[in-house]
């Protein structure tokens, strides 16, 4: 069966510093993926996905995330992290255009000053 | 435009009661997605639906879930009877085609004493 591993339950980064939250699938094809953020209270909204082509993809609010087939990973990426981006970060797989996400424990990052 | 409308954003009931959540996608989207977020098991699939059709209820814990949609604009997900440990954010999603791109709601957080 499909899975999707957050490795950190939890990271702490100052404002400013860069971001890296790790997420690995386990599939045996390349699967559709995304990148939800959640806001203390709110629902999650959508970040990034990545379906083909480019393995570098850009999304809202200054994130990217890049596939890399041969690690089965799909990390997410900002340069420079804003005291606003303190949220709960999902990432998603899907098989193919017909079969509900799944959706890994989720990665909570905090920013201090 | 109007997102995925959910009701009620909070619910206190006691052990034993009905409960009934309520859902409204977006328009013109064809797939709706219940879906329960808790500390411990994160976000858990409970049932989808394509067209009003349930495709897919394996995620229902029990038979005291049941989900219907009786037309494209609403939802509902009733627990009868309640336990405490259905405590948890309820989230309903819509997406226009496939389960890529879900668009959620604001949740509705259920507390049952």
């Amino acid at each position: 069966a499909q899975s999707v591993t957050q490795p950190d339950i939890h990271i702490t980064v100052s404002e400013g510093a860069s971001l890296e939250l790790r997420c690995n699938y386990s599939y045996g094809a390349t699967p559709y993926l995304f990148w939800y953020v959640q806001s203390p209270g709110q629902g999650l909204q959508l970040l990034l996905k990545y379906f083909s082509g480019d393995t570098l993809v850009q999304g809202i609010k200054g994130f990217e995330a890049e596939f890399k087939r041969s690690q089965s990973s799909f990390n997410l990426r900002k340069p420079s992290v804003h005291w606003s981006d303190a949220a709960e970060y999902f990432c998603a797989v899907g098989l193919s255009g017909n079969t509900p996400l799944v959706f890994g424990k989720g990665t909570r990052l905090s920013v201090i000053a | 435009d109007a997102g995925v409308i959910q009701s009620p954003r909070h619910e206190v009931t006691e052990m034993g009661q009905e409960v009934t959540l309520r859902c409204k996608p977006i328009s013109g989207h064809d797939y709706l997605f219940w879906y329960r977020q808790t500390m411990m098991r994160g976000l858990e699939l409970l049932i989808y639906f394509n067209n009003n059709v349930p495709i897919d209820d394996s995620g229902m814990p029990e038979d005291r879930f049941s989900a219907k949609m009786p037309n494209a604009s609403f939802s509902t997900l009733k627990i009868q009877p309640s336990e405490p440990r259905d405590s948890a954010v309820y989230f309903c999603a819509s997406s226009q085609q496939g389960p890529g791109e879900l668009f959620f709601g604001e949740g509705s957080r259920l507390t049952v004493l």
